[in-house]
């Protein structure tokens, strides 16, 4: 299994102002997830982050508002950008080794509030 | 959408007592996989199946799929305090991973 570590844990932010969160894996993983978690909801994928090409966006999310970089297999960071409240929720990023074959393993969350 | 549904929404049991959680799902799928969730907190996985299995043990988790009737359950026996928490579906079928609603579990000592 993966280690995966996210930085920051949780942040209060104004909002219009944009905050970076990191995922750190102990590991090279293929594929690398970003979920969304609103307040009492279930996830939602953001966005695919495969190393060496551009992340791949679900609908309803656009590389604008959540710009990602996968700068190696390790790494990666999700920016949410000119945030508002509507932003605050835990975000997750996840790994899988290979495709839908694998088991995904998750990293403990940021959580985010939105003022 | 292959979003998995579950049932129900919430549960709450006395502690030595059995929790069952349902899990449906609209589409083929390659593998479906349940994880835990404390407080909010990172998801934890407990166990795949893949779409070719039936049922599937892990200590005191039985997990089984129908992929007939595009469902899964998660039966937890023998149930703590500690197993409180939500309890997520996850559905597979290309590269990606489409969760469902959730069960919020409570085990009450």
């Amino acid at each position: 299994s993966a280690v995966i570590s996210q930085k920051p844990s949780r942040d209060i932010c104004q909002r219009g102002t944009s905050l970076t969160i990191q995922c750190q894996v102990d590991s090279q993983v293929t594929m690398m997830f970003w979920y969304r978690q609103q307040p009492g909801q279930s996830l939602t994928l953001i966005a695919t982050a495969n190393q060496g090409s551009e992340a791949t966006y679900e609908s309803g999310f656009v590389i604008d508002k959540f710009p990602i970089s996968r700068p190696n297999l390790t790494f990666s960071t999700l920016t949410v950008s000119n945030m508002s409240p509507e932003d605050s929720s835990i975000y997750l990023c996840s790994v899988a080794s290979s495709g839908s074959g694998e088991t995904q393993y998750f990293g403990p969350g940021t959580r985010l509030l939105v003022l | 959408s292959q979003q998995g549904e579950e049932d129900p929404q919430a549960l709450s049991i006395q502690e030595g007592e059995n929790a069952t959680m349902n899990c449906s799902y609209k589409t083929s799928i390659n593998n479906l996989q349940w994880y835990r969730q404390n407080s909010g907190r990172g998801l934890v996985h407990l166990i795949l199946i893949r779409s070719n299995e039936r049922e599937k043990h892990s200590g005191r988790l039985r997990v089984t799929l129908d992929t007939s009737k595009k469902s899964s359950s998660l039966l937890i026996t023998a149930s703590r305090a500690a197993d409180t928490a939500s309890y997520f579906c996850a559905v597979s079928g290309t590269y990606k991973y489409i969760f469902g609603t959730g069960t919020r579990l409570k085990v009450l000592a």
